[in-house]
């Protein structure tokens, strides 16, 4: 198994350019997320999918969207691309545990954007 | 609302002594709660998971957490501080009865030293 992988590794954007991150997993997780790291702050959730088909909004969702039309990816989108959207950004995995809860998450290596 | 705290955003052991990483968590309802790693330029791994079974758990490297309900506390220890045991470590909390999310704390830096 791959795990979660995540497509590209790095990038540079200018200011207003637009892009797309893809995160891919081939554990049949029902639940997918999007986190941005950034220096002191741990990571903040950026939208996150129960299922194909469906998203929601995380603690930072201003400014992204996404898009789960399959359930093996999760795809993360920058329309027009800001100087403070500079970050890594990890893509996460999860499957349902009995009861509702989920399990721990797997991470992707990151994608590491430069906004100029 | 459910929160997590790191004590200490840089920790710094000599090499062959205990580690201690500190993680408070505030929850209304039974938590999961975990411990990840970074290394650098890597994404995150998971070290150990508290699942409301043994409040001791242990995790991978030589790592083990005890989660403590009275203190609302999941610290992390080693024995023995290796080398390559510098990274950045990450508590999480899942809290919620149906969880779909994980609340993590800010990180601790741990360096060790010769």
């Amino acid at each position: 198994n791959a795990g979660v992988t995540q497509t590209p590794k790095f990038r540079v954007l200018k200011t207003g350019q637009s892009m797309t991150l893809l995160c891919a997993q081939d554990m049949n997780h029902e639940y997918m997320y999007w986190y941005r790291q950034d220096p002191g702050m741990g990571l903040r959730l950026i939208h996150y999918s129960v299922g194909e088909g469906t998203t929601a909004k995380g603690e930072v969702p201003d400014g992204y969207n996404v898009s789960r039309l399959k359930k093996q990816n999760f795809l993360l989108g920058l329309e027009s691309a800001a100087p403070s959207q500079t970050s890594v950004y990890f893509c996460a995995s999860t499957s349902v545990l009995a009861g509702g809860k989920s399990n721990e998450q797997y991470f992707g290596p990151g994608t590491r954007l430069t906004v100029t | 609302a459910q929160s997590v705290t790191q004590l200490g955003s840089h920790v710094s052991v000599s090499e062959g002594a205990l580690v201690l990483l500190r993680c408070n968590y505030s929850s209304s309802v039974p938590p999961y709660l975990f411990w990840y790693v970074q290394y650098p330029n890597q994404g995150l791994q998971l070290l150990l998971k508290y699942t409301s079974a043994a409040t001791l758990v242990k995790g991978i490297n030589g790592f083990e957490a005890e989660f403590k309900k009275s203190e609302t506390s999941f610290h992390l220890t080693k024995p023995s501080a290796h080398m390559s045991d510098a990274a950045e470590y990450f508590c999480a909390v899942s809290p919620y009865s149906s969880a779909s999310k994980i609340i993590f704390g800010s990180g601790t830096r741990l360096s060790i030293r010769p």
